[in-house]
């Protein structure tokens, strides 16, 4: 049973471009959250899908933006890259709860982004 | 606010000794409480969960949890330490329904001494 796949696992941009990341989430899961883990931090909830629709969304700006699809998978963009935006992005699945609840997340790997 | 607070940034202890990680949740509801495990250039892997029900959580690779909601704690323990137990340790909330999001702490790095 494949869990969480992100790609890629490592990129570096240059300040200014834009930068897409990719996450399949685990089978049977069908909600994908996104997170972003700068270093020697936990990590900062960026928004979640549903539905191929943002659901919630944390304190980041408008340049953050994603995408789901009806496979489930999940695109996150990132516009106008600062310095700043170097990190872990981690994408998280799991499955629809009808209380709202989380009861737990299957975490991907990451992708280590770097922005020079 | 809510707000997780982890003490201790690294803690080190020697192979075969008690470890302890601390995790305080600052809440006004009752939360749902994880502990998260992150080997290097890894995510994170689920080690426990509280949601409610039994209030000593016990999780994989011998690591167990107690929520104590009078001192709004829920720390980390496994009783014998092992060379493997070495990564970061990240305990975090999830709250009432229609909050999806978990909030997490600035995690702990353990060291594990032969």
């Amino acid at each position: 049973d494949a869990g969480v796949t992100q790609s890629p696992t490592h990129l570096i941009k240059t300040r200014g471009q834009q930068v897409t990341l990719r996450c399949s989430p685990k089978s049977g899961h069908d909600t994908v959250s996104w997170y972003q883990q700068a270093l020697g931090q936990g990590p900062q909830f960026i928004f979640q899908y549903y539905e191929e629709e943002e659901r919630q969304r944390g304190n980041f700006p408008d340049r953050f933006s994603g995408h789901q699809f009806p496979n489930y998978s999940s695109e996150l963009n990132v516009n106008a890259l600062l310095l700043g935006d170097s990190a872990l992005y981690l994408c998280a699945s799991s499955p629809f709860s009808a209380d709202g609840r989380n009861y737990g997340y299957t975490f991907g790997s990451g992708t280590r982004l770097t922005v020079v | 606010a809510q707000s997780v607070t982890q003490l201790g940034s690294h803690v080190s202890v020697s192979e075969g000794a008690l470890v302890l990680l601390r995790c305080n949740y600052s809440s006004s509801v009752p939360p749902y409480l994880f502990w998260y495990v992150q080997y290097p250039n890894q995510g994170l892997q689920l080690l426990l969960k509280y949601t409610s029900a039994a209030t000593l959580v016990k999780g994989i690779n011998g690591f167990e949890a107690e929520f104590k909601k009078s001192e709004t704690s829920f720390h980390l323990t496994k009783p014998s330490a092992h060379m493997s137990d070495a990564a970061e340790y990240f305990c975090a909330v999830s709250l009432l329904s229609g909050t999806y999001k978990y909030i997490f702490g600035t995690g702990t790095r353990l060291k594990v001494l032969a």
